[in-house]
């Protein structure tokens, strides 16, 4: 059964509101969990690094402003959306990885579209 | 640095065909390589994992070779089926990044019948 529960599964937001994504890891305490964002017909492209207990690592060119991340726990990480815009439509992963030589396991994903 | 190139698609096969997709890697330190299944609608599944040189992931029918020589990892099957449609992506993860994925830009295959 799946080990990170990702919700909401889709949502439809108006352009300038916020919104919240929770990612649950449900039999692993994650100290540490991913951010991925997925525009169409691309790749995953690693958002954040989501730390438990501290703040949260971004790669270049993510605005930490923009995307809010929350890791208040050791089984929820939350990342916020704030003044959605259209551009910010797109398909948005997390995942968590049990240990070095395993493999992640992913939530089940959101699609968030800012109309 | 890491990275993973894969074979453009979209690629479209009819139901039996022979499946190639092709993954390449650079990397430093000694990665472990990953395919992962993207269905419609759903998030990512690992579909089939080797960590080191010369091991073989299989799983569904499909397999892929850890090749350290030419530094590869393409996913074959040698049948495939209208289910098997979905986007694969082909990953890496080295020891010494801890646990970030790096990803091929997936490859969508669509079986006909």
């Amino acid at each position: 059964g799946a080990v990170v529960s990702q919700h909401p599964s889709w949502v439809i937001c108006k352009s300038g509101t916020s919104v919240k994504i929770e990612c649950r890891s449900l039999d692993f305490q994650a100290t540490t969990m991913f951010w991925y964002r997925q525009f169409p017909k691309q790749s995953l492209m690693l958002m954040a690094t989501s730390n438990e207990g501290s703040k949260a690592t971004y790669e270049q060119g993510v605005e930490k402003d923009k995307f809010l991340i929350n890791h208040a726990s050791l089984t929820l990480s939350t990342l916020t959306v704030t003044s959605a815009h259209p551009e910010d439509s797109s398909f948005y992963i997390c995942s968590e990885v049990k240990g070095a030589n395993t493999e992640a396991f992913f939530g089940q994903g959101t699609r968030l579209t800012v109309v | 640095g890491n990275s993973v190139t894969q074979m453009e698609g979209p690629v479209t096969l009819s139901e039996e065909a022979f499946l190639t997709i092709n993954c390449t890697y650079t990397a430093t330190g000694y990665p472990s390589l990953f395919w992962y299944v993207q269905y419609p609608g759903e998030g990512l599944q690992l579909l089939l994992k080797a960590t080191k040189a010369d091991d073989k992931g299989s799983n569904k029918g499909f397999e892929a070779t850890y090749r350290k020589e030419t530094t590869s990892f393409h996913l074959e099957k040698g049948s495939v089926q209208v289910s098997d449609s979905a986007v694969y992506f082909c990953a890496l993860k080295t020891t010494n990044t801890g646990n970030q994925f790096y990803f091929g830009t997936g490859t969508s295959l669509t079986v006909i019948p």
